[in-house]
This record gives C-alpha cells, sequence and structure tokens, in this order.
C-alpha cells in the first residue's frame, strides 16, 4: 500500500463551483499534512498544511483532516481559472522528510 | 531572497553521456532534498542531506546516480552514464533544520528538465 494516495483526476469544475480533492494515507502515526499546488511546467508550492482532526480555513481554501479515517481533503470554494494545477497531498516521512501522493489534475472550466 | 536555483533549467544529452545538475539552497537552510518527477511515478524522493552530509540516498535509483554537497551553499546530482529512462524533470529543494516542530515546508528550485535521447 503506498503511504499516500490522491485521484489521479483530471477533475473538472466550472468556474464558481467547489473543487474537493481527497487524499488517504497509510501512516496512523501522521501527525501532519500537506498540500502543495503545481502549475504545469513549475515546481510545487506550499499552499495549505493542517495538524488537527477538524478544518482549517485560508481564504477560498479548507483543508480537512479526519485522522481515524485517515483522510485529508482540500476544497478550495468559488473555483477559478487560475486554480487549474496538480495538487500534491505530502505527509512527513520520518523527521526531516516528507512523501508526496502522485497529485490530482484540476481543471476549472471558465 | 533569490529562492533555490537550479542550473541548467534544460538539459538534452545522448545516452552514455555524464550529466551534472546542480542545485544552490536558500541560504540558511540547513536541509536540501533532490526529487525526480515522472508523469508515471509522481514526485521522488532521490536523496537528502542535513548540514551537507548525506542522510537517505534510498531513493537513488541505482549506482549511475551520485549527490555531492561540498558546502552549505552548492549540490550536485550527477548521473554517469545517463540512458533514456532517466528523462525527467529534477527539482531540487531546501528547508531549515527542524527544530522539534512539525512545520515541514520545503522550498522548491525551478527543476531540470532532463531529456535523455
Amino acid at each position: 500500500q503506498k503511504e499516500v494516495e490522491q485521484n489521479s483526476g483530471p477533475l473538472s469544475v466550472p468556474e464558481g463551483a467547489i473543487a474537493s480533492l481527497n487524499c488517504t494515507y497509510s501512516d496512523r502515526g501522521s501527525q501532519s499534512f500537506f498540500w502543495y499546488r503545481q502549475y504545469s511546467g513549475k515546481s510545487p508550492e506550499l499552499i495549505m498544511s493542517i495538524y488537527s482532526n477538524g478544518d482549517k480555513e485560508d481564504g477560498r481554501f479548507t483543508a480537512q483532516l479526519n485522522k481515524a479515517s485517515q483522510y485529508v481533503s482540500l476544497l478550495i470554494r468559488d473555483s477559478q481559472p487560475s486554480d487549474s494545477a496538480t495538487y500534491l497531498c505530502a505527509v512527513p516521512s520520518g523527521a526531516n522528510n516528507l512523501f508526496f501522493g502522485t497529485g490530482t489534475r484540476l481543471t476549472v472550466i471558465p | 531572497d533569490a529562492g533555490v536555483i537550479q542550473s541548467p533549467r534544460h538539459e538534452v544529452t545522448e545516452m552514455g553521456q555524464e550529466v551534472t545538475l546542480r542545485c544552490k539552497p536558500i541560504s540558511g537552510h540547513n536541509s536540501l532534498f533532490w526529487y525526480r518527477q515522472t508523469m508515471m511515478r509522481g514526485l521522488e524522493l532521490l536523496i537528502y542531506f542535513n548540514n551537507n552530509v548525506p542522510i537517505d540516498d534510498s531513493g537513488m535509483p541505482e549506482d549511475r546516480f551520485s549527490a555531492k554537497m561540498p558546502n552549505a551553499s552548492f549540490s550536485t546530482l550527477k548521473i554517469q552514464p545517463s540512458e533514456p529512462r532517466d528523462s525527467a524533470v529534477y527539482f531540487c529543494a531546501s528547508r531549515p533544520f527542524p527544530s522539534g516542530s512539525s512545520y515541514n515546508e520545503q522550498f522548491f528550485g525551478p527543476g531540470t528538465r532532463l531529456t535523455v535521447l
């Protein structure tokens, strides 16, 4: 079983809709979770981190964590064409490293 | 701050040739990571350094790959000899050495797109 699993997509949503991106992880001991955004041809950049069960909101982005179900999600409200990118879920691997999922490609249709 | 700097940005070479990728981490960052990204396998960690010392190189595919970090501001990833299956985007990332918190943001460079013909 992979440490982090994501639906590769592509996920298409109309502009203004809510985009929901999901990630499951295998290590029950994981304490922190990260969402990176990667535009085509660019490098990954951190957009959200979450450490506690429940929701964390930052502007149009909401990260949701359910440790019992080993599930973390990212919601993007009022999706914009500029949100079109690949979203990578990451969990710590050891003390110093991150393990990345393969990413979900999101397309927001104007 | 200039961010993580990588060179070259693009490299096209022929099978069997030596390839050297370069990385300058963000000043003050103690940890440096080399990743490879392909469509099939996603983002894979190759090796990482703490304070210039290689900590985990279990992701290095085979002996053809080697990495060095002679000082805090420079690292290289070398492939010798290169093969077509090495074609990928290679990212370098850096972060401050962890101090016990769970914060773990890595800052990525722009990547080197390698094509081996």
